[in-house]
């Protein structure tokens, strides 16, 4: 079974609609991420969490929410689906050591279409 | 702030050709260098590390040593497969706490037979 795994995998929805992406993991990591990749643009991060009670924005937070249901589940809105938050989708963990050493895991991805 | 910059693609090579894709990076302090893999339809993997100047990070034949002179940190492989075709992502550590990571913006390998 996969370490990190996203749900759905595949999502189409329309402008305006509210919509959950939702990660779970087995790592037993303390941090978790939300990216989103746009072509050419490399991964950009959304929020950042180090523990349940912990949550932080990254560089792309507007028109995202986060929530950390439990420590191996990190979940991610869009209260009000635009179409140009549509892109691919990947959720991170990481364990705390900290420091400059960061090693990170992916999830497959959740690729968003909203029309 | 943390920045990273790697080489714009499309790569397009023969297979057994020498490879080489180039990272710099811009940082405060003593980040983390990391590449990582994308192959197609999949999420990211990490494919090798460096944690500290001159250290070489290796796997699966490519390589990549940490130059703090020059601040780069290039991906290399002697001899390249089809397999090989994916993105490939230059990252490093956001800041001293590691909050998280800054990707460049990736470079895609297409390896032909």
């Amino acid at each position: 079974d996969a370490d990190v795994t996203q749900t759905p995998r595949n999502r189409i929805t329309k402008t305006g609609k509210r919509i959950m992406l939702e990660c779970s993991q087995t790592k037993g990591h303390d941090r978790m991420y939300w990216y989103r990749q746009d072509p050419g643009l490399g991964l950009q991060l959304i929020y950042y969490s180090f523990d349940v009670k912990d949550i932080n924005k990254g560089e792309i937070s507007d028109g995202y929410s986060v929530s950390r249901q439990a420590q191996a589940k990190f979940s991610l809105s869009l209260e009000s689906a635009i179409p140009n938050q549509t892109a691919l989708y990947f959720c991170a963990t990481s364990d705390n050591k900290g420091g400059s050493y960061n090693e990170q895991f992916f999830g497959p991805g959740t690729r968003l279409t909203v029309l | 702030g943390n920045s990273v910059t790697q080489m714009e693609g499309p790569v397009t090579l023969s297979e057994e050709a020498f490879l080489t894709i180039n990272c710099t990076y811009t940082a405060t302090g003593y980040p983390s260098l990391f590449w990582y893999v994308q192959y197609p339809g999949e999420g990211l993997q990490l494919l090798l590390k460096a944690t500290k100047a001159d250290d070489k990070g290796s796997n699966k034949g490519f390589e990549a040593t940490y130059r703090k002179e020059t601040t780069s940190f290039h991906l290399e492989k002697g001899s390249v497969q089809v397999s090989d075709s994916a993105v490939y992502f230059c990252a490093l550590s956001r800041d001293q706490a590691g909050t998280a990571l800054i990707f460049g913006k990736g470079t895609t390998l297409s390896v032909s037979s």
